[in-house]
C-alpha cells in the first residue's frame, strides 16, 4: 500500500534552518509529484512548492523563494525538504503528499504523510 | 493568487443531518476544486476532486458541485466520522490555494 512516512518532531532556533525527509513506499516513487504543505497552529493549510521525483525539478510558493529548497534521493525514494532563515511564523505541522495523478504537477493530493511538527523556540 | 473564502467557520449540526458547505473562489477556477476532510492530529484526507468527483473510497453521503466561482461539498447525512474540519483547494492556476476551513461540529 502506498505510504509517505516522515522525519520526526523538530525542535530549532530563529534563524536555523530545518530539513524534513518523506519517505515513499507501495508505489513508483518518480512517478508522482510531491508537494509540501503546512499547518501553522490555529490556521488553515498552506501550499509551499512542488518537487517533481523524476527530474528533480521543483516549483516554489513565492512567499518561500529564497528560504526553501526541496529535492529529493531517488535510490531511497525519499524527498527532503528543507527551510532555511526560520522565525516565529514557522512553527506548523508539515505535511509531505503525492498528487493523485502522478504526471499532472497540480493534480489533487490523495496521500499524506503523518506530519511533522516543527517548533521555533530560543 | 486565488483566493478561496469557506462559509459557514463553523457548522453545529447533530448526527443524521444535513451539512452544506461553501467556497468561493476570487476569480474562477473553472471546475479545478478539491475537497479535503482533516482531524486533529491526522492528515488531510482527500474527498472530492474537480469538483464532483468522489476520491476512492469516499461515501456516497459526500457529494460536491459547482464551477467557477462558487461551490458546495454536501454531507446527506453526517455519520458521527464526520465530524472535522473541511478544506476546499483551487488547482485552476499557481499557486495552490487552499480556504480557511469550515468546521462541522456536534451540536
Amino acid at each position: 500500500q502506498v505510504q509517505l512516512v516522515q522525519s520526526g518532531t523538530e525542535v530549532k532556533r530563529p534563524g536555523a534552518s530545518v530539513e524534513i525527509s518523506c519517505k515513499a513506499s507501495g508505489y513508483i516513487f518518480t512517478d508522482y509529484f510531491i508537494h509540501w504543505v503546512r499547518q501553522a497552529p490555529g490556521q488553515g493549510l498552506e501550499w509551499l512548492g512542488w518537487i517533481n521525483p523524476n527530474s528533480g525539478g521543483t516549483d516554489y510558493a513565492r512567499k518561500f523563494l529564497g528560504r526553501v529548497t526541496m529535492t529529493r534521493d531517488t535510490s531511497i525514494s525519499t524527498a527532503y525538504m528543507e527551510l532555511s532563515r526560520l522565525t516565529s511564523d514557522d512553527p506548523a505541522v508539515y505535511y509531505c503528499a503525492r498528487v493523485h495523478l502522478g504526471s499532472d504537477s497540480s493534480s489533487p493530493f490523495d496521500y499524506w504523510g503523518q506530519g511533522t511538527l516543527v517548533t521555533v523556540s530560543s | 493568487e486565488i483566493v478561496l473564502t469557506q462559509s459557514p467557520a463553523t457548522l453545529s449540526l447533530s448526527p443524521g443531518e444535513r451539512a452544506t458547505l461553501s467556497c468561493r473562489a476570487s476569480q474562477s477556477v473553472r471546475g479545478y476544486l478539491t475537497w479535503y476532510l482533516h482531524k486533529p492530529g491526522q492528515a488531510p484526507r482527500l474527498l472530492m476532486y474537480d469538483a464532483s468527483n468522489r476520491a476512492t473510497g469516499v461515501p456516497a453521503r459526500f457529494s460536491g458541485s459547482g464551477s467557477g466561482t462558487d461551490f458546495t461539498l454536501t454531507i446527506s447525512s453526517l455519520e458521527p466520522e464526520d465530524f472535522a474540519v473541511y478544506y476546499c483547494q483551487q488547482r485552476s492556476s499557481w499557486p495552490l490555494t487552499f480556504g480557511g476551513g469550515t468546521k462541522v461540529e456536534i451540536k
